[in-house]
């Protein structure tokens, strides 16, 4: 079955340490999204990315990066620079053009120790 | 920039009866869409039903329906024939037409469906 898999479910993360999410697609889409959500409050924008080797800054991007080497691949990189990771993390795909819906994985949650 | 305003934090509805959510966006766009999406408690976005901005009729899905407002700038989803599995948050959500088109959330509502 096409789908978006996320890895690991639950990830923590030590102080100063930097961490990678895993996104993989099977859809054949060229759009990928990763987004941010915190208790209580939508879902923000960190980074998205319509073809291979190119991406752009979403609203919140500091202290994050990314790749995108493969189309199928879209992993994310929470560095040690991003102060407050405790998180629920989303990667989504899609067509890149017109107003097709965004196909979500189940996501990470990412807790600091 | 773009933004979508859900002022209902939580809303409760009793089983079997009907529910409506409020959603309102700010966009000097004219070609766009508009999403609502739930989240239940596995936390999986599901696409509950989408609408064209420059589409007239207010979409359906079975027992979801959605009253788009364009010049008010209004999308409300309304629920009837409420279950205990509609029990969950959610998401209104905004897409301009393009080819670089970000999904654009609001805060979320939670639903709560009572016996």
């Amino acid at each position: 079955d096409g789908g978006i898999t996320q890895s690991p479910k639950y990830l923590f993360r030590k102080e100063g340490q930097n961490v990678t999410l895993s996104c993989e697609q099977n859809l054949n889409h060229d759009a990928m999204y990763w987004y941010r959500q915190d208790p209580g409050q939508g879902l923000r924008l960190i980074y998205y990315s319509q073809i291979v080797n190119d991406f752009q800054k979403g609203d919140i991007a500091e202290g994050y990066s990314v790749s995108r080497e493969k189309k199928e691949s879209f992993p994310l990189t929470v560095t040690s620079a991003q102060k407050n990771p405790t998180a629920f993390y989303l990667c989504a795909s899609s067509v890149v053009t017109g107003g097709e819906k965004l196909f979500f994985g189940s996501g990470t949650q990412l807790s600091v120790l | 920039a773009q933004t979508v305003t859900q002022s209902q934090p939580e809303m409760s509805v009793q089983e079997a009866e009907t529910v409506t959510l409020s959603c309102t966006y700010d966009t000097s766009e004219s070609d766009y869409y508009l999403f609502w999406y739930k989240q239940p408690p596995s936390r999986q976005m599901i696409l509950v039903i989408r609408q064209e901005a420059y589409k007239q009729q207010n979409a359906t899905e079975n027992r979801f329906s959605v009253n788009f407002q364009k010049a008010a700038k209004s999308f409300s989803l309304k629920i009837s024939d409420s279950q205990l599995g509609d029990a969950a948050m959610y998401f209104c959500a905004y897409r301009r037409i393009g080819t670089a088109s970000k999904l654009t959330f609001g805060t979320g509502t939670r639903l709560q469906v009572t016996l």
